[in-house]
């Protein structure tokens, strides 16, 4: 079992839509959850952290849930410029090999 | 304009050359990285570097060699490498080195004929 998982999509879905995306981890002592964004041809840039009480920046929310090992992304009035391949990033332990990145999910919003 | 860094961004070598990648970071940051993105493969660490010492090596072949000479920049050596080398190397910095927020540079595109 891989220990970030995503479901690679893609997902394509009409701009203004809502679209979740989910990534689970197999390592039950990770400690930190991130959501990197990625654009085509371009290097990963750090969209939110995730926080165990859930978060939201914007149209952006980010929750967690440890007892099933389950985090989450949820866009809100989607936008073209939303189109990009999103990255679930854990930090499993005390070394920075231990910051494992999923495969990451494409979205693509069309109009 | 981004905090970290990458010359050259697109680099194309022989099998038998002998090239460096360069970064650079404007951060403040202690902690720098290089990360190898291949087609469809999550990034793959390669080195981690801590106030300019090597903290970790994650299995990486011997024809890619680190250097650190200070906080800010971080080289990747490379000679003799195949053809299967060829990916985005990605350099990325931190405020720390166990962190998960990582500032990337823009990459470095290595094909490798």
């Amino acid at each position: 079992r891989k220990e970030v998982e995503q479901d690679p999509g893609p997902f394509n879905v009409p701009e203004g839509a809502t679209v979740a995306f989910n990534c689970t981890y197999s390592n039950s002592a990770s400690q930190s959850f991130f959501w990197y964004r990625q654009d085509c041809r371009k290097e990963p840039k750090l969209l939110m952290s995730v926080y165990s009480s859930g978060n939201e920046d914007g149209r952006f929310t980010a929750q967690l849930n440890r007892a099933s090992q389950y985090i989450s992304l949820l866009i809100r009035d989607s936008k073209l410029s939303d189109s990009a391949t999103y990255l679930c990033v854990v930090n499993i332990g005390s070394s920075a090999s231990k910051i494992i990145f999923g495969s990451g999910t494409r979205l693509s919003i069309r109009p | 304009e981004t905090g970290v860094t990458q010359t050259p961004r697109h680099l194309v070598m022989g099998m038998t050359n002998k090239k460096s990648l360069k970064c650079e970071q404007h951060l403040g940051h202690n902690a720098m990285y290089w990360y190898k993105q291949s087609a469809k493969k999550p990034l793959e660490l390669m080195f981690v570097y801590n106030f300019k010492e090597q903290t970790e090596n994650n299995s990486v072949p011997s024809r890619f060699s680190p250097e650190c000479p200070n906080s800010s920049h971080l080289f990747l050596h490379l000679h003799t490498l195949q053809p299967e080398d060829s990916a985005l190397y990605l350099c990325a910095s931190s405020q720390g080195r166990n962190t998960g927020e990582l500032f990337f540079g823009e990459g470095s595109r290595l094909t490798v004929l």
